[in-house]
């Protein structure tokens, strides 16, 4: 089973600021990394697919980078709206599909 | 658009059972693997099972495998997860969700990304 660890387990921040969350996997994924924003009371969201594609409806200030074993989201100017939980998921070796353990964003 | 409804969550003891509903609106049902992923308390994010369009290919995580079933009933739009021999362990808000679909030069395959979801649907296991 492929293991992603995510770090920071959570974060402060204020609307405006940039944030880099990090993706580690215990062994190489190619580009197969998916990150989903989770919000209390809503339906998860796709962000980004295949490392760096961004999802349909997705703003530009959300991207996504990396290969192999080590990925990053970047949202570059943080709105109000974007304090949630962040997953990556890997899809390259499965069953089982596995997620990150998440990092938590807070005002 | 798109819509996943889930159902029959509640609170059950341990060694109980629970039957879970995803009803499917908005797109082709029968054309779709359908997934089933749980938020854990304190643990994140955990995928449960999946069935595919046709019910032949079928997974379940190694926590669930012997105590979990999953089927479908295309015509109802309609996907089930029978939950046997529910543990503590087992809490969690459950969702279901389908994945990408990508159709290059017309042939078209399900990636697994989740890119459409229900709400979810609570389940309690204690005593």
């Amino acid at each position: 089973e492929i293991v992603l660890t995510q770090s920071p387990d959570s974060l402060s921040l204020s609307p405006g600021e940039g944030v880099i969350l990090s993706c580690r996997a215990s062994q190489s994924v190619g580009t197969s990394v998916a990150w989903y924003q989770l919000k209390r009371g809503q339906a998860p969201r796709l962000l980004i697919y295949d490392a760096s594609t961004r999802a349909t409806g997705i703003p530009a200030r959300f991207s996504g980078s990396g290969s192999g074993t080590d990925f990053t989201l970047t949202i570059s100017s943080l709105e109000p709206e974007d304090f949630a939980v962040y997953y990556c998921q890997q899809c390259e070796d499965w069953p089982p599909l596995t997620f990150g353990g998440g990092t938590h964003m807070e005002i | 658009e798109v819509q996943l409804v889930e159902s029959g969550g509640g609170l059950a003891q341990p060694g109980w059972s629970l039957r879970l509903s995803c009803v499917a609106s908005g797109f082709k049902f029968e054309d779709y693997d359908i997934h089933w992923v749980r938020q854990v308390p304190g643990k994140g994010l955990e995928w449960v099972s999946v069935i595919s369009w046709n019910s032949v290919s079928i997974y379940y995580a190694d926590s669930v495998e012997g105590r979990f079933t999953i089927y479908r009933d295309n015509d109802q739009y309609s996907m089930y997860l029978q939950m046997n021999s529910l543990r503590t362990e087992d809490t969690g808000l459950y969702y279901c969700a389908t994945t990408l679909r990508r159709c290059p030069r017309g042939r078209c395959y399900q990636t697994n990304y989740f890119v459409n979801w229900g709400r979810g649907t609570l389940v309690t296991v204690s005593s």
